[in-house]
C-alpha cells in the first residue's frame, strides 16, 4: 500500500481567493490524480498529473480555474482559483500503481 | 466507455446481519473493479480490488465481492455487519492497465447499522 498526505486538511476562504492543495506520496508513482466530491455526492475526477508533461483536464474543468503542478514523481499541487461558494468540495488526491489507486484524507475546502 | 451503477444510496441492517452492496458495471474492455470506503471526515480507503484473477475477492474487514461477468456485477457482501462498518461505500472501474488509468465511481451506498 501507499501513505498519502494532504495539506491543508481543510480551509475556510473568501470569493475570488486562490487556495493551493498539497499531496505528498511516500513513493514514486507516474500517475496522479485530483478528484472533486461535492457534498453529499460521489467523486468527479478532475484531472490526470504526469510529471513532466501537462495535466490533462476532464470535461467541465479547466486549466485556468484548477491549475495543477508535477514537479516530480512524488508531489503534485492543485490550485483552486477565484473561488465561489460553488467551488466548497473536498479535495482529494491519488497516486496511481500498477493496478490500484491509492488515496489522500481529503482537503475539505468552504468558500465564504 | 465505462460506468457503475450502485442500487441504493442508502442501506440499512442491523447489527449481525448480511450486508449486501450492490454494483453494477459497464465496460468495454475487461475490467479492473474496486470497492473503497469512506469513513466521516475522512479519504477514500481500499477495501478490495478484482484484476481478472480469482472472481471471488477477499478484502478488509471481512468483506468480499464476487465477479459475475454474465451479469456485469461486482456486489460486496458481509456476513455480519459491525456497527463499525458504518461508512460510505463506492463501487469504481478502470480499464485493463489498471488503475494507471482513470477510475469511474459510481454514485455511493451509505450503509447504516442499527443497533
Amino acid at each position: 500500500s501507499a501513505v498519502i498526505s494532504q495539506k491543508p486538511s481543510r480551509d475556510i476562504c473568501q470569493r475570488g481567493t486562490s487556495l493551493t492543495i498539497q499531496c505528498q506520496v511516500d513513493s514514486q508513482v507516474t500517475m496522479m490524480f485530483w478528484y472533486r466530491q461535492q457534498p453529499g455526492q460521489s467523486l468527479t475526477l478532475i484531472a490526470t498529473a504526469n510529471q513532466g508533461s501537462e495535466a490533462t483536464y476532464e470535461s467541465g474543468f479547466v486549466i485556468d480555474k484548477f491549475p495543477i503542478s508535477r514537479p516530480n514523481l512524488t508531489f503534485s499541487t492543485l490550485t483552486v482559483s477565484n473561488m465561489s461558494p460553488e467551488d466548497s468540495s473536498i479535495y482529494l488526491c491519488s497516486g496511481g500503481f500498477t493496478d490500484t489507486q491509492y488515496f489522500g484524507p481529503g482537503t475539505r475546502l468552504t468558500v465564504l | 466507455a465505462q460506468s457503475v451503477t450502485q442500487l441504493g444510496s442508502h442501506v440499512s441492517v442491523s447489527e449481525g446481519a448480511l450486508v449486501l452492496l450492490r454494483c453494477n458495471y459497464s465496460s468495454s474492455v475487461p475490467p479492473y473493479l474496486f470497492w473503497y470506503v469512506q469513513y466521516p471526515n475522512q479519504g477514500l480507503q481500499l477495501l478490495l480490488k478484482y484484476t481478472s484473477a480469482a472472481t471471488l475477492v477477499k478484502g478488509i474487514n471481512g468483506f468480499e465481492a464476487e465477479f459475475k461477468k454474465s451479469e456485469t456485477s461486482f456486489h460486496l457482501t458481509k456476513p455480519s455487519a459491525h456497527m463499525s462498518d458504518a461508512a460510505e461505500y463506492f463501487c469504481a472501474v478502470s480499464g485493463p492497465l489498471g488503475a494507471g488509468n482513470m477510475l469511474t465511481f459510481g454514485g455511493g451506498t451509505r450503509l447504516m447499522v442499527k443497533p
